[in-house]
């Protein structure tokens, strides 16, 4: 099974700011590779696929990069709404694992 | 338009039987994969298996094989969750979810609202 590794847990940051979240895969999985935002109480919602493509209606704020194993998303300006806990997902091959999140925090 | 809907919540004794459905809509069922998404509570998301509704072709976690059946009936474009002997540890949020891409399994886009499953004595 591929693993996924997710950093930081957990992020404080505040409006304006650029953050970076990165996921390692224990293994290559071909830019097979989703990014979700979940808010409190909420269905997860999906931002990017294929590492780096855009959700339709995803503000373009959010971007993905990354090849091979190593993966992140950025967010370039952060706006209040975007304050959530953000999940990876590779989808190379069963099982397709999830990252642990990283909960992004008001500073 | 397309969605998810599954059944409500749920309250069930450990050792007791559940079956949790999702019932798909605006799109054509047997031709996308539909999976299943653990969330216990405080805790993140958990792959469990997806299925191929047109032939039943289905991939479990293998830390899940044998605790959950993941089945689906393309007749009425529904897909199932089940557990035979529930557990404490069964108590969780669970999502469905659907494939972007007819076929693919993954990424998948459309999600469930999601049904609660808590299991008490």
């Amino acid at each position: 099974d591929i693993q996924m590794t997710q950093s930081p847990s957990s992020l404080s940051a505040s409006v304006g700011d650029r953050v970076t979240i990165t996921c390692r895969a224990s293994q290559g999985i071909s830019n097979s590779l989703a990014w979700f935002q979940q808010k409190p109480g909420k269905a997860p919602k999906l931002l990017l696929y294929a590492a780096s493509s855009l959700e339709s209606g995803v503000p373009s704020r959010f971007s993905g990069s990354g090849s091979g194993t190593d993966y992140t998303l950025t967010i370039s300006s952060l706006q209040p709404e975007d304050f959530a806990t953000y999940y990876c997902q590779h989808y190379y091959s069963s099982p397709h694992t999830f990252g642990q999140g990283t909960r992004l925090e008001i500073k | 338009e397309v969605q998810l809907v599954q059944s409500g919540e749920e309250v069930r004794k450990p050792g007791e039987s559940l079956r949790i459905s999702c019932k798909g809509s605006g799109f054509t069922f047997t031709s996308y994969w539909i999976g299943w998404v653990r969330q216990m509570p405080g805790k993140g998301l958990e792959w469990m298996g997806i299925i191929y509704p047109f032939d039943s072709d289905t991939r479990h976690s293998p830390s899940l094989q044998g605790q959950v059946t993941i089945s689906a009936d393309k007749s009425i474009s529904t897909a199932y969750l089940q557990w035979s002997s529930l557990k404490a540890a069964d108590t969780a949020m669970y999502y469905c979810v659907r494939s972007m891409v007819r076929g693919v399994a993954g990424p998948f886009d459309i999600w469930g609202q999601g049904t609660m499953v808590t299991v008490s004595s």
